[in-house]
């Protein structure tokens, strides 16, 4: 079956430090990928995606490159800001299983001023 | 302003009861989801319907039960074979499941809490 594994937290940054977060993935199909934010409290906001390998997702700051060699998909940010604090979620979507997500467990990450 | 609403936000039940979560879209969506979110958890699929007055069954669809009478409506209730329905319910919908590049968008979520 399909699976999405990312690094536990929570990860604890300084304001302007470099953030990445891993992500790693085992599907039977050719999946699309996707990072996924959820601030407390809320509902998961999409923050990227990448549908084919070697594509990179990038948004707010935020980017991630479709890797098939390593089956991964890290998210890293360069300078990261307060604001950032939120969890940060993995997701797949295989089309051979109906184009159903899959998630990790999330990661939490706090940014301290 | 195009989006998922989810009503209410808080919910308290006293054990034993039903009750119906409600989820409604207006971004002309053929599919919508519904997902269980446990403290310090990934998300699990409950239910998912792909077309109007068709649904399948998810991952943990033990305890629930759903409808999807018309495009833009797809309430979950939580009925008392639940055992355990203390949890954060979130709602997703997505343009067209078939798609390989199909995204899904989400709800703000409801926050259910059984007394």
């Amino acid at each position: 079956g399909n699976s999405v594994t990312q690094m536990e937290g929570p990860v604890t940054l300084s304001e302007e430090a470099f953030l990445t977060i891993n992500c790693t993935y085992t599907a039977t199909g050719y999946p699309s990928l996707f990072w996924y934010v959820q601030y407390p409290g809320e509902g998961l906001q999409l923050l990227l995606k990448a549908t084919k390998a070697d594509d990179k997702g990038s948004n707010k700051g935020f980017e991630a490159t479709y890797r098939k060699e390593t089956t991964s998909f890290h998210l890293e940010k360069g300078s990261v800001q307060v604001s950032d604090s939120a969890v940060y979620f993995c997701a797949l979507s295989d089309p051979a299983a109906g184009n159903k997500l899959t998630f990790g467990g999330g990661t939490r990450v706090l940014v301290k001023p | 302003d195009g989006g998922i609403t989810q009503s209410p936000k808080y919910l308290f039940r006293k054990e034993g009861q039903n009750v119906t979560l409600s989820c409604e879209q207006n971004l002309n969506h053929d599919a919508m989801y519904w997902y269980r979110q446990d403290p310090g958890q990934g998300l699990r699929l409950i239910y998912y319907s792909q077309i109007v007055n068709d649904f399948q069954k998810g991952d943990i669809a033990e305890g629930y039960s759903v409808s999807r009478e018309k495009k833009e409506s797809f309430p979950l209730t939580v009925t008392s074979a639940q055992k355990n329905p203390t949890a954060f319910y979130l709602c997703a919908s997505s343009m067209d499941q078939g798609a390989r590049t199909d995204t899904q968008y989400f709800g703000p979520g409801t926050r259910l809490t059984v007394l």
